[in-house]
């Protein structure tokens, strides 16, 4: 099946600070997905991108299709963006996800 | 804003023990998911429904697991008989049509320990 990257697997920021998530697939994709998986380990959809480019807030990203990566950025972090970044492309019938970026900002 | 709810929150059960995991689904959206993600691991697909059957599922949903669509609202996950591995998040996601199409919408979860 398809394989899912994510770089790095461990961030630490101080408050403020700005950062990119990186997502790696190794095949061609019709959807993909950011998630936020919060302290209470719910997961919160940010994105649905299969190409282009969104923001919302602080938060945007880009999906460059034809060459296999996503990229979440988030601008100005704030202690409550700490959390693991999931994303996730279509498999077969289903979200496969990667192992995800742990983020944590620290006042 | 239409959401996914799943309940209850947190269950913990006995080995060997039958548990129900319910889920509503958005109203308007026809495919239905269960994934679990074990703690620290990544989310984990299990099975997908659609048209009152299952139409894939992964090699996690063995004949321990089972699910229903009792009535026109909710989405339910059987394990018949619990084993402590099958500790674990729960969530329930669901979309308008495939998932390759179009965006899942995942619920809070149920935290599943088995003890």
């Amino acid at each position: 099946g398809i394989q899912v990257e994510q770089s790095p697997p461990d961030l630490i920021l101080q408050e403020g600070a700005n950062s990119t998530l990186r997502c790696n697939f190794s095949d061609s994709v019709n959807n993909l997905q950011w998630f936020h998986q919060n302290p209470w380990g719910q997961l919160i959809n940010l994105f649905y991108i299969p190409s282009g480019t969104k923001q919302n807030g602080r938060l945007s990203a880009t999906t460059v299709a034809t060459e296999r990566y996503s990229l979440l950025y988030i601008s100005s972090s704030q202690t409550t963006d700490s959390g693991v970044y999931f994303c996730a492309v279509d498999g077969k019938d289903a979200l496969n996800f990667g192992k995800g970026t742990s983020l944590l900002v620290t006042p | 804003e239409p959401e996914v709810t799943q309940t209850p929150s947190h269950q913990v059960t006995q080995m060997g023990q039958e548990v129900i995991l319910r889920c509503v689904p958005i109203s308007n959206h026809l495919y239905f998911y269960w994934y679990r993600q074990i703690l620290g691991q990544k989310v984990e697909f299990l099975v997908s429904f659609y048209n009152n059957e299952i139409s894939e599922k992964s090699e996690i949903f063995d004949d321990q697991f089972s699910v229903e669509r009792p009535d026109g609202s909710n989405f339910t996950l059987k394990i018949r008989s619990t084993k402590l591995e099958d500790s674990a998040m729960y969530f329930c996601a669901s979309t308008q049509g495939g998932v390759y199409l179009y965006e899942q919408y995942f619920g809070p979860g149920t935290r599943l320990t088995v003890t």
